[in-house]
């Protein structure tokens, strides 16, 4: 399968613990997205990547999440000291920086549960 | 700050009937405009997509979008629908000169009648 991955698929998780979601974009593709969903809305803008570097950080990002991409592949998202208000569905896309314009590919996502 | 509003958030038709999903979208300058489609237990996959030229774009199976750009819409539409369309359809808006987020909207659930 060559599209984008995440991992896990799904995360049930207690109130105040930490979680580490992955995700592995298609090959080569520079620019790495990370998108929330919560029940009957879009996917909303997280942060986004070109190679290992965070251009560009929305303020639904509080400071108890941090995504990395340390060798502008894959990239991590952790959130720490889960809220209940932190369940969704966490998406990440990526695409080329040339030749394919803003098209973003998405993986299946990782649906986080915080009891 | 740009915006993205889907119309109706759920739409019941029956098997080949006509299909238009409507899409507004608030931002003052040039735009890349887009509808996303998820079927149950699928990841999102773009359904078409406007950059410019022919404000009239076709997509897979069937769909297409026209970009009227003095109402600010692209609105989806499909002459005959199939049980198969059963899905969420967002809509989504990127600024042209952006190499950042894409802005979706709300969605809009369509359920198909056999």
């Amino acid at each position: 399968d060559t599209g984008v991955s995440q991992d896990p698929r799904h995360k049930i998780t207690k109130r105040g613990q930490n979680v580490t979601f992955r995700c592995d974009p298609i090959s080569e593709h520079n620019r790495l997205y990370w998108y929330r969903q919560t029940l009957g809305q879009g996917p909303e803008f997280l942060t986004y990547f070109q190679n290992e570097a965070q251009l560009e950080k929305s303020r639904l990002l509080s400071d108890r999440f941090s995504a990395e991409r340390p060798k502008g592949s894959f990239s991590t998202l952790e959130i720490q000291r889960t809220e209940q208000g932190d369940s969704a569905m966490y998406l990440c896309a990526s695409r080329a920086l040339t030749g394919t314009k803003n098209i973003q590919y998405f993986g299946a996502g990782t649906r986080l549960s915080v009891l | 700050a740009q915006s993205v509003s889907q119309h109706n958030h759920h739409v019941i038709l029956s098997e080949a009937a006509s299909l238009e999903l409507g899409c507004n979208y608030s931002y003052g300058g040039t735009v890349n405009l887009f509808w996303y489609v998820q079927y149950p237990g699928q990841h999102l996959q773009l359904l078409l997509k406007y950059f410019s030229g022919d404000p009239l774009v076709k997509g897979i199976k069937g769909f297409e979008a026209e970009f009227i750009k003095s109402k600010f819409s692209f609105n989806l539409r499909k002459p005959s629908v199939q049980w198969s369309d059963t899905a969420e359809y967002f809509c989504a808006v990127n600024a042209y000169s952006s190499a950042s987020k894409i802005i979706f909207g709300s969605g809009t659930r369509l359920s198909i009648r056999p």
